[in-house]
């Protein structure tokens, strides 16, 4: 089975620019989830969708952070304007479910300047 | 907010030794899950431990879970140089969203 697909591997941008990163999860996975991880720390939950309905979506900066998923499957996360704290790994996961276990991608490592 | 807590955040062993790393966390859960995130890399779920359940086993690893104290383990056995990684703990908690929530890690070395 193909894995998730995260794109771009890398991205370095300068702060109040405007970045957008994409994720096509496992098909036939009803949720998505968008992670973000800040070097050293474990992964923190920004989204949470079950087919393209927003499940849980508390630890998203609105004014900054915005994420859609077309038609249930792929996904993609925007940041705009970034600051110099947005730097951070992006992963998205994919599951069967909620509470299921999760498949992730290998992420977006932003570098903002 | 981070439920898990793991314990040690570093450790490092030599081949073939054991490795044990602790989980705590704060709210009653659904399920307790174990991943592991080699550098640079995404994480890779490893096992997962039901509320009701006591141990499990997958492999070399063993997973323990102790719900009256909040906590739970993962020991490594026999570990090789392909073990190093970051081993996270992750809870879903009762009732909301089931949302996964991850703990701050445990780096784990194996020196050859």
């Amino acid at each position: 089975e193909a894995g998730v697909a995260q794109s771009p591997r890398y991205k370095i941008i300068e702060k109040r620019q405007s970045v957008a990163f994409w994720c096509n999860p496992i098909s036939g996975h009803a949720t998505l989830y968008w992670y973000q991880q800040i070097l050293g720390q474990g992964p923190k939950l920004l989204i949470q969708f079950q087919n393209n309905g927003v499940v849980d979506d508390s630890q998203l900066p609105k004014d900054r952070f915005s994420a859609e998923r077309l038609k249930g499957v792929d996904s993609t996360l925007k940041i705009q304007p970034a600051k110099l704290e947005d730097s951070a790994v992006y992963l998205c996961a994919s599951s069967l479910g909620s509470a299921w276990t999760l498949h992730f991608g290998n992420g977006t490592r932003l570098t903002v300047t | 907010s981070q439920q898990g807590e793991e314990d040690p955040q570093a450790l490092s062993i030599q081949e073939g030794e054991n490795a044990t790393m602790n989980c705590s966390y704060k709210t009653s859960i659904n399920n307790l899950q174990w991943y592991r995130q080699n550098s640079g890399r995404g994480l890779v779920h490893l096992i997962l431990i039901r509320s009701n359940e006591r141990e499990k086993h997958s492999g070399r690893l063993r997973v323990t879970l102790d719900t009256s104290k909040k906590s739970s383990s993962l020991l490594i056995t026999a570990s090789r140089a392909a073990d190093t990684a970051s081993y996270f703990c992750a809870t879903v908690l009762q009732g909301g969203s089931e949302k996964l929530v991850f703990g701050k890690g445990t780096k784990l070395t194996v020196n050859p």
